[in-house]
């Protein structure tokens, strides 16, 4: 199974973008990168999964390396509301999500 | 988008007792739903995979006798937690994808989640 790498905790200024990083260096062709988040005592949200090219919707933008051994996660313009520990997770061709540590962003005003 | 709705949010049982959780997909069909438990400031942990019709399959370590899961139609699944007790507190979490969508690129929609504390 791929795993993935976060940084455990990062801080983003109110408004400015929020870049968050996530390696799954051992990553197999058919595998597609996720990414989730979770506010305290929610359910985890979808935010956004890709392939091999770069997405964008409503909420953010993924980019994904040529080598598709890591990929960021953008939060164009972060609000308090962002605040929430974002998970990257590497789907297995079993189907199962498995969760990693994540990151805890903090959106400072 | 696709809603999974879980029931009870929350609740309180003593030690012993067992508490039955609900998960519902209300708009679409989902024949595998997964079921999460999490402890305070900790990641999720996948406890098992929950199948229409057939048995759940659980993740290592996870007594399947102790954590019993019946999926018996394509929006219900349930996880009961037998004779509870204090360790078992937690935040007990579904999920599922939606049958229609294509089985590596289908998001997966969670519940709101279902806190559990044994008195």
């Amino acid at each position: 199974d791929a795993k993935t790498t976060q940084p455990p905790s990062m801080d983003c200024a109110e408004g400015r973008a929020a870049n968050l990083p996530c390696n799954h260096s051992t990553i197999s062709g058919n595998e597609y990168v996720y990414w989730y988040r979770q506010i305290h005592s929610q359910g985890p949200q979808y935010i956004i999964h890709g392939l091999k090219n770069n997405e964008t919707n409503e909420m953010a933008s993924l980019i994904i390396t040529e080598d598709r051994k890591s990929s960021t996660l953008i939060l164009p313009h972060a609000t308090l509301r962002d605040t929430a520990v974002y998970y990257c997770i590497v789907l297995r061709t079993g189907n199962q999500f498995y969760f990693g540590t994540g990151t805890s962003l903090t959106v400072i005003p | 988008g696709a809603v999974v709705s879980q029931h009870p949010s929350w609740v309180i049982c003593k030690s012993g007792t067992s508490v039955k959780i609900e998960c519902r997909s209300l708009d679409f069909q989902a024949t595998t739903m997964f079921w999460y438990r999490q402890f305070p400031k900790q990641s999720l942990m996948l406890m098992a995979t929950s199948n229409e019709g057939s048995k759940a399959t659980y993740e290592q370590g996870v007594e399947k006798d102790k954590f019993l899961i019946n999926h018996a139609s394509l929006t219900l699944s349930t996880l009961t937690v037998t004779s509870a007790h204090p360790e078992d507190s937690s935040f007990y979490i579904c999920s599922a994808r939606d049958h229609g969508a294509g089985a590596n690129t289908g998001e997966l929609f969670f519940g709101e989640g279902s806190r559990l504390t044994v008195l």
